[in-house]
């Protein structure tokens, strides 16, 4: 029983790189989202998806795309990092009619901008 | 601004002893809060969650306490036990939509043998 599985665990980037992060869950959930953590922030909502096929920002959705690929799928994509960009990203899904309030979240990618 | 304040920062506690953590907010159209633990290298998980209808809720060492009136409440962690040493995150929740859940800024517990 995997839940929600993210890659890579680990990144490092040079300023102005692209990359993807890669996020799917198993559990059928209608529901995901990319949250940042920053020290002494919380966790803070970058994009979510209610349902296939839509997506809506989120609290601090500059600098990022997602895609909702199917429902199992959900990436987030940086088009040019920036050392602000540095943090630790977490995936989370949900069952439908829950919101994020019964969210399951994925062990996180953490990700260095040089 | 912050939505949820979350203290302290850090606690350590001696086990067997009571862990409190305390959170407060200011948007009464919050409707439900919910506990997150965090353990290294971890996502957070669902650990305990009250509506404000109630004021207690206990589920086994951990209860929450809610004041409505004062906008607060908080996380008790009775018996505490090294394997309690985690980030705790409080967060409060609008009643509608997808984006609605505000985390606080987290608590390191460390709980020393």
């Amino acid at each position: 029983n995997a839940g929600v599985t993210q890659t890579p665990k680990f990144q490092v980037l040079k300023t102005g790189q692209s990359m993807t992060l890669q996020c799917a869950q198993d559990m059928n959930h209608n529901s995901m989202y990319w949250y940042r953590q920053d020290p002494g922030m919380g966790l803070r909502l970058i994009y979510y998806s209610a349902s296939e096929g839509t997506t809506d920002k989120g609290e601090v959705p500059n600098g990022y795309n997602v895609s909702r690929l199917n429902k199992r799928e959900f990436s987030l994509r940086l088009e040019s990092a920036a050392p602000s960009q540095t943090s630790v990203y977490f995936c989370a899904s949900s069952p439908r009619g829950t919101g994020n309030l019964k969210a399951f979240f994925g062990q996180g990618t953490r990700l260095t901008v040089v | 601004q912050q939505q949820v304040k979350q203290s302290p920062q850090s606690l350590i506690v001696q086990k067997g002893g009571i862990s409190i953590i305390n959170c407060a907010y200011e948007n009464t159209a919050f409707d439900y809060f919910p506990w997150y633990q965090q353990f290294p290298g971890k996502g957070p998980a669902l650990l305990i969650a009250i509506r404000p209808d109630v004021s207690e809720k206990k589920e086994g060492r951990f209860t929450i306490s809610f004041n409505k009136s004062a906008k607060q409440f908080s996380l008790h962690i009775m018996d505490s036990q090294p394997g309690d040493s985690a980030t705790y995150f409080c967060a409060a929740s609008l009643k509608t939509g997808a984006n609605n859940l505000f985390f606080g800024t987290g608590t390191r517990l460390t709980v020393i043998p």
